[in-house]
């Protein structure tokens, strides 16, 4: 079953502009990833926040993490048409071996 | 370094046939994972392995046997396809603990007609 779902399923931008995705999670994690995935291409590792942080960047990336309410938000500022992609975020348990359960992915879509 | 190779990147298979997807890494992860991804369902595990000879299910584990007898390799074999096998197929590797990221292969699209 899916453990992360996104939202929006799909967002459509101006360039410049900045865009926010959300994912709701339902089990406690070890940490949560955001991925970016190109039309038909692997996923690609953006960035990653341990369960014990609020708040991490990365450029232009803006995630946080609030465990009590068991969601995450993918900030991308100033938006480029190259930023175009479907982004994912996945959730690592904190029981176990180390596997990645995935949401279904927003689709971002900027134009110029 | 090529990070995690996949191959081969296309494949038809008529139902009841058998074929392996090769994955192979370079990175020395111990983690290895298979998913499939299907429109709108984002991506499910299939098997993974968290180092050489052990393997566990995933979420969707039916129709699929893997086998890590080496750090490198990891390969999926599809016993007797079937159309519900028509996918894109996902292998990606990790460090153990997963904390760096995951790295992805480019793809197999499968289709089983």
């Amino acid at each position: 079953s899916q453990q992360g779902e996104e939202d929006p399923q799909a967002l459509s931008i101006q360039e410049g502009e900045n865009a926010t995705m959300n994912c709701s999670y339902k089990t406690s994690i070890n940490n949560l990833q955001w991925y970016r995935q190109n039309s038909g291409r692997g996923l690609v590792h953006l960035i990653l926040i341990r369960s014990n942080e609020r708040e991490k960047h990365s450029g232009r990336l803006r995630v946080t993490l609030d465990t009590s309410k068991k969601s995450s938000s993918l900030l991308i500022t100033a938006s480029r048409a190259a930023d175009t992609a479907s982004y994912f975020c996945a959730t690592e348990g904190n029981s176990g071996y180390s596997t990645l359960t995935f949401g279904k992915g927003t689709m971002l879509l900027v134009s110029p | 370094n090529a990070g995690v190779t996949q191959t081969p990147k296309f494949q038809v298979l008529k139902t009841g046939q058998s074929m392996t997807l090769q994955c192979a890494q370079d990175m020395n992860h111990e983690y290895m994972s298979w998913y499939r991804q299907d429109p709108g369902m984002g991506l499910r595990l299939i098997h993974y392995s968290v180092g050489a000879g052990i393997t566990d299910q995933g979420e969707v584990p039916n129709g699929y046997n893997v086998s890590r007898s080496t750090t490198e390799d990891f390969p999926l074999r599809l016993l007797s396809a079937a159309p519900s096998q028509t996918s894109v197929y996902f292998c990606a590797s990790s460090r153990q603990g997963g904390m760096g990221g995951y790295t992805f292969g480019s793809g197999t699209r499968l289709t089983v007609v």
